[in-house]
């Protein structure tokens, strides 16, 4: 009965390759974010989505796309994967703008 | 600009002994407070939030945490350290101002000796 969820939890990829990772909620929320975490678990946020509009989009490479099929989706889609995108990536969720977030448990990423 | 400050990047303490991870905030309006915490290999979860009101505000786990304006601060504690504390800490701020987007500190990593 998992509130947030992402798959693949762990995926290993090639460089230049194009990969995807999946979030679901089911907290009814409004809206949803992708976020960064590196290897020192510095916190990036990428992308959050509100009511299915993109309302905050961060300086990220254009290599990376969010789509969102409906509210309770926002899945992140990669195009020619780097070296330097080996990160784990982190769904959320909140009520609202200003709400408490609700994190999925990340999908690994390695690029190699 | 808004920031977050978690002094000290290791917090390391003994079982048993008192809990202290400070915040400090920079925000010319009133900020929503937070702390999540982060156990290996999971995802973060919200330990206790400050919105207004009481300035004390009770977390799960036996945390809690004081939101001083003077002091644009926001320090976690908890009396007595277990040794499932031993996690990544992250304070939070939201402005309203800037659409409630959350600025995260850098983390403080707890470390609990037996």
């Amino acid at each position: 009965d998992t509130a947030v969820s992402q798959t693949p939890k762990y995926l290993v990829t090639q460089m230049g390759n194009d990969k995807s990772i999946k979030c679901e909620q089911n907290l009814g929320h409004d809206t949803m974010y992708w976020y960064k975490q590196d290897s020192k678990k510095f916190l990036k946020i990428m992308f959050s989505y509100n009511n299915k509009e993109l309302i905050i989009n961060e300086t990220v490479p254009n290599r990376f796309s969010p789509k969102s099929p409906d509210k309770a989706h926002l899945n992140l889609h990669i195009n020619s994967l780097e070296l330097g995108d080996s990160a784990v990536y982190f769904c959320a969720s909140s009520p609202g703008l200003g709400g408490p977030l609700h994190f999925g448990n990340g999908t690994r990423l390695t690029v190699t | 600009a808004q920031s977050v400050t978690q002094l000290g990047s290791h917090v390391s303490v003994s079982e048993g002994a008192l809990v202290l991870l400070r915040c400090n905030y920079s925000s010319s309006v009133p900020p929503y407070l937070f702390w999540y915490v982060q156990y290996p290999n999971q995802g973060l979860q919200l330990l206790l939030k400050y919105t207004t009101g009481a300035t004390l505000v009770k977390g799960i786990n036996g945390f809690e945490a004081e939101f001083k304006k003077s002091e644009t601060s926001f320090h976690l504690t908890k009396p007595s350290a277990h040794m499932s504390d031993a996690a990544e800490y992250f304070c939070a701020v939201s402005l309203m101002d800037s659409n409630y987007q959350l600025i995260w500190g850098a983390g403080t990593k707890l470390i609990i000796k037996p």
